[in-house]
């Protein structure tokens, strides 16, 4: 299994450009869930999946789009990007219910926007 | 969802045991008490986690108090390695499923 992957690992993008990052899992897993960090802060949630069709928010939402056509896939799309979306995005998955339902993340995306 | 709250930071004797707490008091009767770690810029890594009772695997202990609105993480032997951000999530089993992380507690391990 590769787990999680996410692509690109570094990306610099120009205000006002959009983009999409890739996250893919091979562990049927349910749940998936894209997280920013910035420097020096926890983790805040952006977006979330509970499965094919279903996309929900999370705590800072505004300025990204998910969907989630496929049990595999989770790609997360900057509209418009901005400075302050300078940071770095972790996807991650896990079973949705039970007992034991770990996240499993993917190694990062270090995005800078200028 | 419940929120939590860890202290910024800690610092321990390499070989010591690391007793990292975590408050959690409007926490809710299907509501799960996860532990994660980030070491460096990493992904975060998952340790532990449980409902009530006390739990214990390879890398740590986890004792949460009766009343549920309180738990430790406990390092039984900690190393250099073990310098991270320690995470205190907790995580409904129905509803949203979300995780929602907080700014976790910073342990540093001292040679």
């Amino acid at each position: 299994n590769a787990g999680v992957t996410q692509t690109p690992k570094f990306q610099v993008l120009k205000t006002g450009q959009s983009m999409t990052l890739q996250c893919a899992q091979d562990m049927n897993h349910e749940y998936m869930s894209w997280y920013r960090q910035d420097p020096g802060m926890g983790l805040r949630l952006i977006h979330y999946s509970v499965g094919a069709g279903i996309t929900d928010q999370g705590e800072v939402p505004n300025g990204y789009n998910v969907s989630r056509s496929t049990t595999e896939d989770f790609p997360l799309r900057l509209l418009s990007a901005a400075p302050s979306q300078t940071s770095v995005y972790f996807c991650a998955s896990s079973y949705l219910s039970g007992n034991y339902n770990e996240q499993y993340f993917g190694p990062g995306t270090r995005l800078t926007v200028t | 969802d419940a929120k939590t709250t860890q202290p910024p930071s800690m610092d321990c004797a390499e070989g010591r045991a690391a007793n990292l707490p975590c408050n959690h008091s409007t926490i809710s009767g299907n509501e799960y008490v996860y532990w994660y770690r980030q070491i460096h810029s990493q992904g975060p890594q998952y340790i532990i986690h449980g409902l009530k009772n006390n739990e214990t695997n390879e890398m740590a202990s986890l004792i949460i108090t009766e009343d549920r609105k309180s738990s430790t993480l406990i390092l039984p032997h900690a190393t250099l390695r073990d310098t991270a951000v320690y995470y205190c999530i907790v995580r409904s089993t129905s509803g949203t499923y979300k995780y929602i992380f907080g700014t976790g507690t910073r342990l540093k391990v001292l040679a």
